[in-house]
């Protein structure tokens, strides 16, 4: 088992479209966790870094659910620029500054 | 806004050749890492930097990677020989606290 695992998708929706990913993880006592944006053949972008309490930001809303070890993405009224693979992160141990482990990431097609 | 340089951003080579990459962190930002991304994963470590020490190696391939940051800033990735295999985006990040930020990587082609 993969320590963390993501839905490849792909998922395709319409413009307007309320989407959600999640993303489970292997380890209990991770500690930090993050969503990134990754477009074709460009770097990854940290979208979110999610928290016990969960945040928004815009349309964009991040949750970590730590009884099922998994955290989710929720993007609301999609758009055309949201389509983009969606990679989920998780720190590894207990360091502030140690490796993130991520998922193969989710890609999302927006269609108008 | 501060980002993290990567050069060169394309690089091909034949098998067997060395390939080098280099990479300048955000200012004041003392861990460097280095990521290798395959097509259709995510990245996966292959070294750590605090400052100019390795943190952690356990996934560099020591038998043809190396890597170095001589004075804490800047960091090269080395690899002798290249094989097919190590075709991939090669990405460094940088980050002061928990949170990484990428460079736009080097996408290395090996024939």
């Amino acid at each position: 088992r993969k320590e963390v695992e993501q839905d490849p998708g792909p998922f395709n929706v319409p413009e307007g479209a309320t989407v959600a990913f999640n993303c489970t993880y292997s380890n209990s006592a991770s500690q930090s966790f993050f969503w990134y944006r990754q477009d074709c053949r460009k770097e990854p972008k940290l979208l979110m870094s999610v928290y016990s309490s969960g945040n928004e930001d815009g349309r964009f809303t991040a949750q970590l659910n730590r009884a099922s070890q998994y955290i989710s993405l929720l993007i609301r009224d999609s758009k055309l620029s949201d389509s983009a693979t969606y990679l989920c992160a998780v720190k590894a141990g207990s360091s502030n500054t140690g490796k993130l482990i991520f998922g193969q990431g989710t890609t999302l097609q927006v269609k108008p | 806004e501060a980002e993290v340089a990567q050069s060169p951003r394309y690089k091909i080579t034949e098998k067997s050749q060395a390939v080098a990459f280099w990479c300048d962190p955000i200012s004041g930002h003392a861990t460097l890492y280095w990521y290798r991304q395959i097509l259709g994963q995510g990245p996966e470590l292959l070294v750590q930097f605090q400052d100019e020490s390795v943190v952690d190696d356990s996934q560099l391939p020591k038998d043809r990677f190396s890597a170095e940051r001589l004075k804490g800033v800047d960091s090269t990735l080395k690899i002798q020989p290249a094989e097919l295999g190590d075709s991939a985006m090669y990405l460094c990040a940088s980050s002061l606290g928990v949170e990484q930020f990428f460079g736009p990587g080097t996408r290395l082609t090996v024939l």
